[in-house]
Order: structure tokens, then C-alpha cells, then sequence
């Protein structure tokens, strides 16, 4: 069955902070993906790779980098936390039709 | 522009009580449309694929169809275990576009 692992459900973090979250998958798919879902405005794409040591901008990259160092490993970088970063956070990855998700990470920035 | 629509945004049912949700999606070069089941503080699950219209898929109490135009997703004699957040996503390219979903709940 797949699996896509989400390394922590709740971060709390401080504003300037660098922050990591980690996503393993175990299905050798080429997509990874993170999003970001907040209430009323659903899941929005911040980044993409389709391959190692590639990436591509999402929708909103801003404020956010990743890091693809093995096909099985995506990371989300927030490189100076910001409060406007509290958010649930989704990694997916697809082979060759759904996105399958992990459980999400609750990340919080005060 | 390519958007992707759900209705009603909220959905109160009596257990057995059935009903349907429906995803609107004016897109162009549509590759397929999935459905997705979210609890709360959960990554959404997936539920089925769509490719073409006429196309259905039945998972135990859910049905799911697809026209040129929208899909539905049948709940038929709903159980509270049904009470979730359902969201449709579709495929056009290699890009994904979500609507910001259904949230069910069904009363004992």
C-alpha cells in the first residue's frame, strides 16, 4: 500500500526560525509535491519536483526553498518563519495518477 | 481560467439520509478528476479517479460519476463514520487543481 511519511504532526516554531519539514515516500515515484491548506482557501501548491535534484515553483513559493538530495525524500525549508507560515502543511507523491498525501504536518509560528 | 468548484461548502445529514456533492470544473484538457476523503488534522485520502464522462466508480456507501461538466459523489444511507471533509481535485496537463471541499457530517 502506498506510503507517504510526514516527519512530525505539530510543529511549534518562533518567527525568524529556520524550519525543516521531511517527507518520505515508499512507492519510488518521480512526483513529490508541498502544499500548504488553509480554511477557505484549500490546498494551494508551493513547490514540486519531478525528479531528484529538481524543483519547480508552485503557486506560492515565497518565503519557502526544498531540497531534493534522494528520489525518495522531499523537504520543505522555510528559511525565517514568519506568523503568516502557521499553517497545515501536505507533502504528496504520485506515480501515475492520484497524488497520495501524508497525514500533514500542524506547523505554528508565534 | 481553470477552476474547480464544490457544493454545497457544508452538509448536515441524518444517518440514512441520502444525498449528493457536486464538483464543477471549467478546465481545459482534462486528464482525469479524483476524489478525496480529509478528517480533521489528516492528509486527504483517495477515494476514486475519473477519467471520462459516463465513467462511474462505487466504494461501499460512495459513488462517484463524472460528466463533461461536474461530478457527483452519491452518498447512499449515510453512517455518522461517513462525516468528513470530501475535496475534488482534477488534472489538466501535469497541473492539479483542488476545490476547497464538502464538509459532511452525518447525525446519529
Amino acid at each position: 500500500d502506498v506510503k507517504v511519511t510526514q516527519s512530525s504532526r505539530y510543529l511549534v516554531k518562533r518567527t525568524g526560525e529556520k524550519v525543516f519539514l521531511e517527507c518520505v515516500q515508499d512507492m519510488d515515484h518521480e512526483n513529490m509535491f508541498w502544499y500548504r491548506q488553509d480554511p477557505g482557501l484549500g490546498l494551494r501548491l508551493i513547490y514540486f519536483s519531478y525528479d531528484v535534484k529538481m524543483k519547480e515553483k508552485g503557486d506560492i513559493p515565497e518565503g519557502y526553498s526544498v531540497s531534493r538530495e534522494k528520489k525518495e525524500r522531499f523537504s520543505l525549508i522555510l528559511e525565517s518563519a514568519s506568523t503568516n507560515q502557521t499553517s497545515m502543511y501536505l507533502c504528496a507523491a504520485r506515480g501515475d495518477s492520484p497524488l497520495h498525501f501524508g497525514n500533514g504536518t500542524r506547523l505554528t509560528v508565534t | 481560467e481553470d477552476q474547480v468548484t464544490q457544493s454545497p461548502e457544508a452538509l448536515r445529514l441524518q444517518e440514512g439520509e441520502s444525498s449528493s456533492l457536486n464538483c464543477s470544473y471549467t478546465v481545459s484538457g482534462l486528464r482525469g478528476l479524483f476524489w478525496y476523503r480529509q478528517d480533521p488534522g489528516k492528509g486527504p485520502e483517495f477515494l476514486f479517479t475519473l477519467y471520462s464522462a459516463g465513467e462511474e466508480k462505487e466504494k461501499e456507501r460512495l459513488k462517484a460519476t463524472l460528466t463533461k461538466k461536474e461530478s457527483f459523489l452519491h452518498i447512499t444511507a449515510p453512517k455518522p463514520e461517513d462525516s468528513a471533509t470530501y475535496l475534488c481535485a482534477v488534472i489538466t496537463g501535469n497541473q492539479f487543481y483542488f476545490g476547497t471541499g464538502t464538509s459532511l457530517t452525518v447525525i446519529p
